[in-house]
């Protein structure tokens, strides 16, 4: 059982590139999620989903886009990429009544330069 | 979303029981507590949750009072490895798209 898996662990982007974060998990959870972690401080949610096909904007949504076509998957895409999304980056997977808690990926630390 | 409040960093020693304690005063009837441990470049690992009095698991206690507008994490016999940050979190499991939010989080430090 991996859990969620994310991919790249590591990225260094230029300016203005673009890219996509990889989130896979195989517990058939409902609900998945994206967070940002800046260093030193606590995890702001980017985009959340509660199913396939069905994502919404979380506190900090600007400058990311997502996806859910499966219950499995749930990429992140940067367009545009600026120093100010320099970051580590979490999924996170749930089911929908959280009892058990979020289960976390393992992250990607992302460096825009 | 309930806020809440921890403090930023506590230190303590090994074998030591570590006590930290979460404000939530606009905690809603349908928010539960739970409390995440994060590693140095690692993810949040999910340690407990509860609702109201006490719950215990293997790794921690978490004390709920009456009015649920606190609540406090405890650790038994704390170890150096035990050094890591941990968020309280309060929302509404049941909720649609119940999506936490993460605070500041309480940094531990565990020395020999």
């Amino acid at each position: 059982n991996a859990g969620v898996t994310q991919t790249p662990k590591f990225r260094i982007l230029k300016i203005g590139q673009s890219m996509t974060l990889q989130c896979t998990q195989d517990m058939n959870h409902n609900y998945m999620y994206w967070y940002r972690q800046d260093p030193g401080m606590g995890l702001k949610l980017i985009y959340y989903s509660v199913g396939a096909g069905i994502t919404d904007k979380g506190e900090v949504p600007n400058g990311y886009n997502v996806s859910r076509s499966t219950t499995e998957d749930f990429p992140l895409r940067l367009e545009l990429a600026a120093p100010s999304q320099t970051s580590v980056y979490f999924c996170a997977s749930s089911y929908p009544t959280g009892g058990d808690g979020y289960t976390f990926g393992s992250g990607t630390r992302l460096t825009v330069v | 979303l309930a806020k809440t409040t921890q403090p930023i960093s506590m230190d303590s020693y090994e074998g030591q029981e570590v006590n930290i304690t979460c404000s939530h005063n606009n905690i809603a009837t349908n928010d539960y507590i739970t409390w995440y441990q994060q590693f140095p470049s690692q993810g949040p690992r999910f340690i407990i949750q509860g609702y109201k009095t006490k719950v215990t698991n293997e790794v921690a206690s978490l004390f709920i009072p009456a009015d649920r507008k606190s609540s406090t994490l405890s650790l038994p016999r704390v170890s150096l490895s035990d050094t890591a940050v941990y968020y309280c979190l309060v929302g509404d499991n049941q909720a649609a798209g119940n999506k936490l939010t993460f605070g500041g989080g309480t940094r531990v430090l565990v020395k020999p």
